[in-house]
């Protein structure tokens, strides 16, 4: 898998938009960006992934920047329930591979 | 459906005792995964299997072993205790052919503590 970097922490305020950004710089060509939450002790939970294009889900929207190296996720309206660890993992291609999680972004949304 | 089950939620050993962490799911998913969670990090790859019969080492196996002996089930046995394995196990399951991608479903975790 590719090394992502993303923030350690940000806040957000109910209601409003979260951007939580992903820099996967080495990414290669036929690699995915995936993106998983984690609330509190869960297990994680997927989000969405994407290749090359944009892709909306119910749950949030994906962008991608052309050249691929990085990302954003999107959660149009937080609420406090969004509160969690977010993972953005590059890489997974093929059946056997396998995902590596690091340490996340932490999204704390506020009243 | 209810997914991937895990069992024991929470469990405390003592330094040199063996258990087994069960992880069962019910949405015939060929592949299967188990991680471990340390306080503030990341999660990191133990055993995965691809099937029935076939496991293989993820990132950190040493202290454990796996069995696949039905789709449903992949156990993970704990030799020996040690104070390291202090942690939170998650399994995991995913549906894939081809060239899929990697969509898991994570079990809720099982919380171990060694004494």
């Amino acid at each position: 898998d590719a090394k992502t970097t993303q923030p350690p922490s940000m806040d957000c305020a109910e209601g409003r938009a979260a951007n939580l950004p992903c820099n996967h710089s080495t990414i290669s060509g036929n690699e995915y960006v995936y993106w998983y939450r984690q609330i509190h002790s869960q297990g994680p939970q997927y989000i969405i992934h994407g290749l090359k294009n944009n892709e909306t889900n119910e749950m949030a929207s994906l962008i991608i920047t052309e050249d691929r190296k990085s990302s954003t996720l999107i959660l149009p309206h937080a609420t406090l329930r969004d509160t969690a660890v977010y993972y953005c993992i590059a890489g997974g291609t093929g059946t056997a591979s396998k995902l590596t999680f690091g340490t996340g972004t932490r999204l704390q949304v506020t009243l | 459906n209810a997914g991937v089950t895990q069992t024991p939620k929470f469990r405390i050993l003592k330094i040199g005792q063996s258990m087994t962490l069960q992880c069962a799911q019910d949405m015939n998913h060929n592949y299967m995964y188990w991680y471990r969670q340390d306080p503030g990090m990341g999660l990191k790859l133990i055993y995965y299997s691809v099937g029935a019969g076939i496991t293989d080492k993820g990132e950190v196996p040493n202290g454990y072993n796996v069995s696949r002996s039905t789709t449903e089930d992949f156990p993970l046995r704990l030799e020996l205790a040690a104070p390291s394995q202090t942690s939170v196990y998650f399994c995991a399951s995913k549906w894939a052919v081809g060239s899929g991608a990697n969509v898991l479903t994570f079990g809720a975790g099982s919380r171990l503590t060694v004494l």
